[in-house]
């Protein structure tokens, strides 16, 4: 099972472009990497999905580098209501094991005025 | 609402009580999951059913937790003689089969307190 780790915590201001980044050095072929968002007593929410170079949404680009073991979630211009927790998820659509689809500690982002 | 609901959102229980949870998933999806949430942590697998049938179960799932889904549709978690081990948060999750995105869509979850 790919393990993943981020860092545990960062701290931003409001308007600055954050970076988190995500190890994975164990990515399986079929994998692809999905970044979540969780504020505080709500389930996480789907930020942006990948499988490799650079996928830019509304909210949100993700870069992977060639060798895929690692990925960046990259906000634009983050405002207050992005504080949260960010985690990043490795797993593949053929689901081999639901055990893959494994949440770490994850990135607790601060946005401070 | 479309989303993926889950039913009681909070729960206070007394230690050897059992305790039901509910989750509806996104309609059209087959896959449901069940994560356990506890403060500071992110969630933990703890069962996987594929329509109507369980394909995986977590360690963690100890003999007092059992989860159905019956007709591949709603699925309820129930833990019998609860611990106060036992308080988390309880989050049902659904996603499209092999022809979707794999994208987990979650619930808001159910807590559960147990005293």
């Amino acid at each position: 099972l790919a393990k993943t780790t981020q860092p545990i915590s960062m701290d931003s201001y409001e308007g600055q472009e954050v970076n988190i980044t995500c190890s994975h050095n164990n990515i399986a072929t079929n994998d692809y990497i999905t970044w979540y968002q969780q504020f505080p007593s709500q389930g996480p929410r789907f930020i942006i999905q990948g499988y490799k170079t650079k996928v830019t949404n509304e909210v949100a680009s993700l870069f992977i580098p060639a060798d895929r073991k690692s990925s960046t979630l990259s906000l634009p211009r983050v405002s207050l209501s992005d504080t949260a927790v960010y985690y990043c998820l490795v797993g593949g659509l053929i689901l081999r094991s639901a055990r893959q689809l494994t949440f770490g500690s994850g990135t607790q982002l601060t946005v401070l005025p | 609402d479309t989303g993926v609901s889950q039913d009681p959102r909070h729960k206070i229980t007394k230690r050897g009580q059992n305790v039901t949870f509910r989750c509806d998933p996104i309609s059209e999806h087959n896959r449901l999951y069940w994560y356990r949430q506890t403060l500071g942590q992110g969630p933990e697998f703890l069962t996987y059913f594929q329509n109507e049938a369980q394909l995986e179960k977590s360690r963690l799932l100890s003999d007092r937790f059992s989860a159905e889904r019956p007709k591949g549709s709603f699925s309820t978690l129930e833990i019998q003689r609860t611990e106060q081990g036992d308080s988390a948060m309880y989050l049902c999750a659904s996603s499209a089969g092999p022809r979707g995105t794999g994208e987990l869509f979650f619930g808001e979850g159910s807590r559960l307190t147990v005293l």
